[in-house]
């Protein structure tokens, strides 16, 4: 079981670019989930996915956010233009219908 | 909103306590709750989960309980180690599934030995 991989694992980049963060679910699991942590607010869902298709999306902090399921086995959460208030350490999760969530390790992203 | 609290947000002791977390949700209306374990840098591991019709699960050393009329869950982990030390957090899902999580504060446990 190679648990669910998220990649860059860090990223710092300036304000105003464009941020891709990645993530790959373990094979099966039909729902994924994207969270962000900040000191201030704590572990907050962005939005997640049933089987490919966006189910709530109400986290989603401004319309700077999106994502992405393409397939099962890939995802994006994109931010363009990216802000300083925008670092945080962002998380994907993934689990199989209406069971508990197995979370990646989280990529963390600065913006200058 | 739901918003989850968690006492104390954090706690250092020495190895061998005895010792209890809190977690306390605004809305009382949750399905179920797990309580995760964070190392730093590391993602959450789930600890114990007490699904809805549950009132308290146990794995080894710890001991998680669920009051739902009151909306509130502690977490009691005996004979402390310090490989216990980690960041605790609640969550309670708000429908039937484990999908959306309504995440607690945290509390930061550090064990000495």
């Amino acid at each position: 079981d190679a648990g669910v991989i998220q990649s860059p694992r860090h990223e710092v980049t300036e304000m105003g670019q464009e941020v891709t963060l990645r993530c790959k679910p373990i094979s099966g699991h039909n729902s994924l989930f994207w969270y962000r942590q900040t000191m201030m607010r704590g572990l907050e869902l962005l939005i997640y996915f049933n089987n490919n298709v966006p189910i709530d999306d109400s986290g989603m902090p401004e319309d700077r956010f999106s994502a992405k399921m393409p397939n099962a086995s890939f995802s994006t959460l994109k931010i363009q233009p990216s802000e300083p208030r925008d670092s945080a350490v962002y998380f994907c999760a993934s689990s199989p219908y209406g069971q508990p969530q197995h979370f990646g390790d989280g990529t963390r992203l600065s913006i200058l | 909103k739901q918003e989850v609290t968690q006492i104390p947000a954090a706690l250092s002791v020495p190895e061998g306590e005895n010792l209890v977390l809190n977690c306390s949700f605004t809305d009382s209306a949750i399905y179920n709750l797990q309580w995760f374990r964070q190392d730093p840098g590391k993602g959450l591991t789930s600890l114990l989960l007490i699904q809805s019709s549950q009132r308290e699960q146990t794995s080894g050393r710890l001991n998680a309980s669920l009051d739902k009329s009151s909306g509130r869950s502690t977490l009691y982990i005996a004979a402390s180690q310090p490989g216990d030390s980690a960041t605790y957090l609640c969550a309670g899902s708000m429908n039937t599934g484990f999908q959306k999580l309504v995440f607690g504060t945290g509390t930061r446990l550090l064990v000495s030995p």
